[in-house]
Parts: C-alpha cells; sequence; structure tokens
C-alpha cells in the first residue's frame, strides 16, 4: 500500500472549515484513500473513504486531485469535539501491509 | 448492536506473566484486526483474520498469538508477557477482507501495562 504523508499538527478556528492535507504521491489505481479519527485514547471513528471522485457524507467532504497524488478532508464547520488525530491511508486490499501513520492532530480552538 | 467490544478495558500484569484478550463483534463481519498503539504512535497490526477459520500476521507479531475462536470471536493471547508490550490494544472488524469499499469498526481498546 502506499505511503501517505500527513502534516504533524494543525489548528482551526471553531465554526471556520478545517482542511486537512494528504500526500500520497506513489498510490496505484486501486487503492483507495481512507480518512479515519481518533478522538482521545478512544478506537479510531470511519470518516469517508475514495477512489476518484469527490465524496461527501454527513461528517465531511473527501477531496482527491485528478492525478491521485493528494487528497484533502474538509469539515465544513469544525466544533470542539472534531479536536482528533486524523489519519489519511492508502489502502488496495492487502491486510498485511495497512499502514497507519502518525496522523495530523486536528486542534480546534474556541 | 453492540459494535465490537473488548474485555477487559484495563489489565496490569508482571513480566513472564499470560493473558488473554478478548474480541467480540455482532455485525456479522467476515474480518476482524487486533493492532497496537503505544504514545505518540499510530497503529501497528499484530494479526488479523481475513475470514473465520484464517489468521494470518500483520507488522508486529512477536511474542502474540491469536485465535479465530468463530466468526465473531477473535482473542489475542501474550503467553510470557514482557514491558515492551505494554500498549493500547484495539481489536477492529470489517465486512470484508478486501480494500474496496467498507470500513473497519473498532472497539475501545484496552490498556496492558507490563511491570
Amino acid at each position: 500500500d502506499a505511503k501517505t504523508t500527513q502534516p504533524t499538527s494543525m489548528d482551526c478556528a471553531e465554526g471556520r472549515a478545517a482542511n486537512l492535507p494528504c500526500n500520497h504521491s506513489t498510490i496505484s489505481g486501486n487503492e483507495y484513500v481512507y480518512w479515519y479519527r481518533q478522538i482521545h485514547s478512544q478506537g479510531p471513528q470511519y470518516i469517508i473513504h475514495g477512489l476518484k471522485n469527490n465524496e461527501t457524507n454527513e461528517m465531511a467532504s473527501l477531496i482527491i486531485t485528478e492525478d491521485r497524488k493528494s487528497s484533502t478532508l474538509i469539515l465544513p464547520h469544525a466544533t470542539l469535539r472534531d479536536t482528533a488525530v486524523y489519519y489519511c491511508i492508502a489502502h488496495a486490499g492487502n491486510n498485511r501491509k495497512l499502514i497507519w501513520g502518525l496522523g495530523t492532530s486536528l486542534a480546534v480552538n474556541p | 448492536n453492540a459494535g465490537v467490544t473488548q474485555t477487559p478495558k484495563f489489565q496490569v500484569l508482571k513480566t513472564g506473566q499470560s493473558m488473554t484478550l478478548q474480541c467480540a463483534q455482532d455485525m456479522n463481519h467476515n474480518s476482524m484486526y487486533w493492532y497496537r498503539q503505544d504514545p505518540g504512535m499510530g497503529l501497528r497490526l499484530i494479526y488479523y483474520s481475513a475470514s473465520e477459520g484464517t489468521t494470518d500476521k500483520g507488522e508486529v507479531p512477536n511474542g502474540y498469538n491469536v485465535s479465530r475462536l468463530n466468526k465473531r470471536e477473535f482473542s489475542l493471547r501474550l503467553e510470557s508477557a514482557a514491558p515492551s508490550q505494554t500498549s493500547v490494544y484495539f481489536c477492529a472488524s470489517r465486512q470484508l477482507a478486501g480494500a474496496g469499499y467498507n470500513e473497519q469498526f473498532f472497539g475501545p481498546g484496552t490498556r496492558l501495562t507490563v511491570l
């Protein structure tokens, strides 16, 4: 599975959009991009995933560049409860190679 | 539905002791996973079970064994605990093993300290 690169930390003001970038320049054609978050010591929680097209659900939007080498997770109106570590993962189905990385620690400030 | 449950929530062991971490899911998922997470680090895959009756090693399997007891339950055993195994252990399940379109669901974790 492709390696992903994310900034270590980010800040966002409450009520504003949080845009979390992820670089996956070596992603292959059959690899999906998944986003999860982990709120202080809890189990990770699935947010969204995509292959080529942009995706939106009740939690977030996922924008994938046309060349698929990077993506952005958008939390449209961040709240204090969105403070968490966000993980971007590229995964094609080889479970042995599920690499989580260190993620981005997002702090939403009042 | 309870989702993914793990027992115990907390455990303290002495070096050399053994224990089994239990995990169960009620979502009729085929695949189950065990991860460990050390302070300030991402999750590392210990073992996984793509389907009932199969298990396979992940990134960090040394010192652990697993049993896929049935479709619902996947246990992780430490035969002789070492301080390096102090960590938070997460169990996860997934409908299918392939990447396609199905996400992992995680349990609340077991916090293990080995003295």
